[in-house]
């Protein structure tokens, strides 16, 4: 069965903290996404990765960066975090393949408070 | 560049009423359409998605969608609501020439009502 799963589903951070969003995939899956959810907003895309080492920005990047060291993880980090950061953040893998046609499967998301 | 707007914040129906959830996108070309669901407490998971071929495209749970060129829709429907489909519900559009992105709409969260 397919797995992405996240290092914490609640975490409690301070203004200025730098903070570490852990994704691991069992799947072997080359490509590795990270969003953020916020309530009528959808889903929008910070980084990817379609490689171990390899990142690529995505729509909102600013504030974040990420690093991917081995094919099975990929981190997201906030490098000094603040109270506009606050959010839901999902973690996604998809195979190796046709990306724009091939289905992302998600982690159950971590929560994000920032004080 | 694609956008995806989902007509509808909050859609309330009775248990056994049909289920319409809808979605438009703006491309010149049509892209590739996905649903998405997310239940509480719960990371997304793929309904269904059309790439090519048949435009009627049937998902898991008794979902399906047909893809309207003519209209640049994509809504998802179900004949008969049950409880547990209570859930929020993302549209999502993607294209190789936008970097194999998924573009997501704001979400449609589905109340079923007893």
């Amino acid at each position: 069965d397919v797995k992405v799963t996240q290092s914490s589903r609640y975490l409690v951070k301070r203004t200025g903290e730098k903070v570490f969003l852990e994704c691991v995939q069992d799947m072997d899956h080359e490509n590795m996404f990270w969003y953020r959810q916020d309530p009528g907003l959808g889903l929008r895309l910070i980084y990817f990765s379609y490689d171990v080492k390899m990142k690529e920005k995505g729509d909102i990047p600013e504030g974040y960066s990420v690093s991917r060291e081995k094919k099975e993880r990929f981190s997201l980090i906030l490098e000094s975090a603040s109270t506009n950061q606050t959010s839901m953040y999902l973690c996604a893998s998809s195979p190796l393949g046709q990306p724009s046609t091939d289905t992302q499967y998600f982690g159950p998301g971590t929560r994000l408070t920032v004080l | 560049a694609q956008s995806v707007t989902q007509l509808g914040s909050h859609v309330s129906v009775s248990e056994g009423a049909l289920v319409l959830l809808r979605c438009n996108y703006s491309s010149s070309v049509p892209p590739y359409l996905f649903w998405y669901v997310q239940y509480p407490n719960q990371g997304l998971q793929l309904l269904l998605k059309y790439t090519t071929g048949a435009t009627l495209v049937k998902g898991i749970n008794g979902f399906e969608a047909e893809f309207k060129k003519s209209e640049t829709s994509f809504h998802l429907t179900k004949p008969s609501a049950h409880m547990s489909d209570a859930a929020e519900y993302f549209c999502a559009v993607s294209r190789m020439e936008y970097g194999n992105k998924l573009v997501f709409g704001a979400g449609t969260i589905l109340r079923v009502k007893s």
